[in-house]
C-alpha cells in the first residue's frame, strides 16, 4: 500500500530536549516536505527536499533542522524546542513529475511544555 | 495581511446542496492552484489540481479559477454528509520548487 509514514504520532516533551521526528515514504517519490498546522493559521511549510541531498526553506524554518540520506526518508529534528512549537506536523511526498499527486502522513501531534 | 485569504466556516448546509468554496490570493505569480479536503484527526487528501483559469471537473466536484480577479473556488454538487470536513486550497508559483502556500481551511458540515 502507497502509504507516507509518520512516527511518533504523538509526543510530549520538554523545552529544550532534542527530538527528532520520522517521516518515511515507499512510492519512491523525489519531493518531500514538512508542514506545521496551527489554528487559523492553516497549513504552513516548514521545509522541503527535491531529491537525496537536496533541501530548502519554506515559509517557517525557524528552530527546525532536515536531512535527505536517503530517498525515502525525510525527518525533522527540534535541537531545541521551545512551547511555540507545539503543533500538528505533517511530513508530505509526491513525484517531481507529477504535480497533481500529493501524499501526506497522518500527523504527529506535539506538545512542548 | 495572508498571500492567500479562506474564509474558516463553519459552513453548514443540508444534505443535497450544492456547496461553494472559495480562496483570494494577492500574488499573480502562483500558478498552480489546489484542493485538499481533511477529515478530523487525519492528514489532507489532495482533490483537485488545475494550472489555467477554467473550470476542471471531477465527479461532483468542479474547480474553477480565475487568474484575473486572484479567485479560486471549488463546487460540491449533491452533497453528502461524508463530504463534511476542512478543506484546504494551496497555490503554488512557476519555479517554486515544491513551495506551497495554503489558505486556512474552510469547515464544512453536510447535514443529514
Amino acid at each position: 500500500e502507497a502509504q507516507v509514514t509518520q512516527n511518533p504520532r504523538y509526543l510530549i516533551t520538554v523545552t529544550g530536549k532534542k527530538l527528532t521526528v520520522t517521516c518515511s515514504q515507499n512510492m519512491n517519490h523525489e519531493y518531500m516536505s514538512w508542514y506545521r498546522q496551527d489554528p487559523g493559521l492553516g497549513l504552513r511549510q516548514i521545509y522541503y527536499s527535491m531529491n537525496v541531498e537536496v533541501t530548502d526553506k519554506g515559509d517557517v524554518p525557524e528552530g527546525y533542522k532536515v536531512s535527505r540520506k536517503e530517498k525515502r526518508n525525510f525527518p525533522l529534528i527540534l535541537e531545541s524546542p521551545s512551547p511555540n512549537q507545539t503543533s500538528l506536523y505533517f511530513c508530505a511526498s509526491r513525484t517531481a513529475g507529477r504535480a497533481d499527486t500529493q501524499y501526506f502522513g497522518p500527523g504527529t501531534r506535539l506538545t512542548v511544555l | 495581511q495572508k498571500e492567500v485569504e479562506q474564509d474558516p466556516g463553519p459552513l453548514s448546509v443540508p444534505e443535497g446542496a450544492i456547496v461553494s468554496l472559495n480562496c483570494t490570493y494577492s500574488n499573480s505569480a502562483f500558478q498552480y492552484f489546489m484542493w485538499y479536503r481533511q477529515y478530523s484527526r487525519k492528514g489532507p487528501e489532495l482533490l483537485m489540481y488545475t494550472y489555467s483559469s477554467g473550470n476542471k471537473e471531477d465527479g461532483r466536484f468542479t474547480a474553477q479559477v480565475d487568474k484575473s480577479s486572484k479567485y479560486i473556488s471549488l463546487f460540491i454538487r449533491d452533497s453528502q454528509p461524508s463530504d463534511s470536513a476542512t478543506y484546504l486550497c494551496a497555490m503554488r508559483k512557476i519555479n517554486a520548487g515544491n513551495m506551497l502556500t495554503f489558505g486556512g481551511g474552510t469547515r464544512l458540515m453536510v447535514k443529514p
